[in-house]
């Protein structure tokens, strides 16, 4: 069973949008929240990560935002480009043995 | 400075037949990881080795062995291949102690199928 739901799918943007990518998680017991970027032919990297005793984090163009009580948080990337462009996956670690739970993905494209 | 190196990138099994993925770390991690990645379904976790000698089923461990053969290596093998194990697999691995941060460093991947 997946723990962790994230929406859309795909989104498609022009650049300097703002795209949002969601997600939310069923189990209490996750005390760690990154959020991974993967481009074509290659394995996903960590671009950002919050802790839930934070709402928010930003690191340059990328925001998380975290809404503890309702189990949700969310990617947000300010002025968009088309190097951005890839899929990405929220996460969530279980804080008993510490393994990381994915989200299904959204594959972003970003139009000049 | 390779990271963790996933061989091989591709390969084409016949349903039945045994394979073995290769995974090596050069970053002195205790933790790896095998995880596959299908559309829609993002990327589940096969197996994991939380530090040399010791490995634990993930979410879908089924059909699959490891072995982590030294601090280094982390293999999967699939003992008889089935379609349903078309896919990409990731290998990953981090540092894994009680400073962990949860970052996970990937491998390029291996695409898989099974026909």
């Amino acid at each position: 069973q997946q723990q962790v739901k994230q929406s859309p799918q795909s989104l498609i943007v022009q650049k300097g949008g703002i795209p949002i990518i969601n997600c939310a998680y069923e189990n209490t017991a996750f005390d760690y929240f990154p959020w991974y970027q993967q481009f074509p032919g290659k394995g996903p990297a960590l671009l950002i990560a919050i802790r839930p005793d934070v709402s928010e984090k930003k690191e340059g163009r990328f925001t998380i935002s975290f809404n503890k009580s309702a189990k949700q948080f969310s990617l947000h990337i300010m002025d968009s480009q088309p190097g951005d462009s890839a899929t990405y996956f929220c996460a969530a670690r279980a804080n008993q043995g510490g393994k990381l739970i994915f989200g299904q993905g959204t594959e972003l494209s970003v139009k000049p | 400075n390779a990271g963790v190196t996933q061989t091989p990138k591709f390969q084409v099994l016949k349903t039945g037949q045994s394979m073995t993925l290769q995974c090596a770390q050069d970053m002195n991690h205790n933790s790896m990881y095998w995880y596959r990645q299908d559309p829609g379904m993002g990327l589940r976790l096969i197996y994991y080795s939380a530090s040399e000698g010791t490995t634990d089923k993930g979410e879908v461990p089924n059909g699959y062995n490891v072995s982590r053969l030294n601090k280094r290596e982390f293999s999967l093998r699939l003992e008889s291949a089935a379609p349903s194990q078309t896919s990409v697999y990731f290998c990953a691995s981090s540092l894994g102690t009680s400073g962990y941060t949860g970052e996970l460093f990937f491998g390029e991947g291996s695409r898989l199928t099974v026909l």
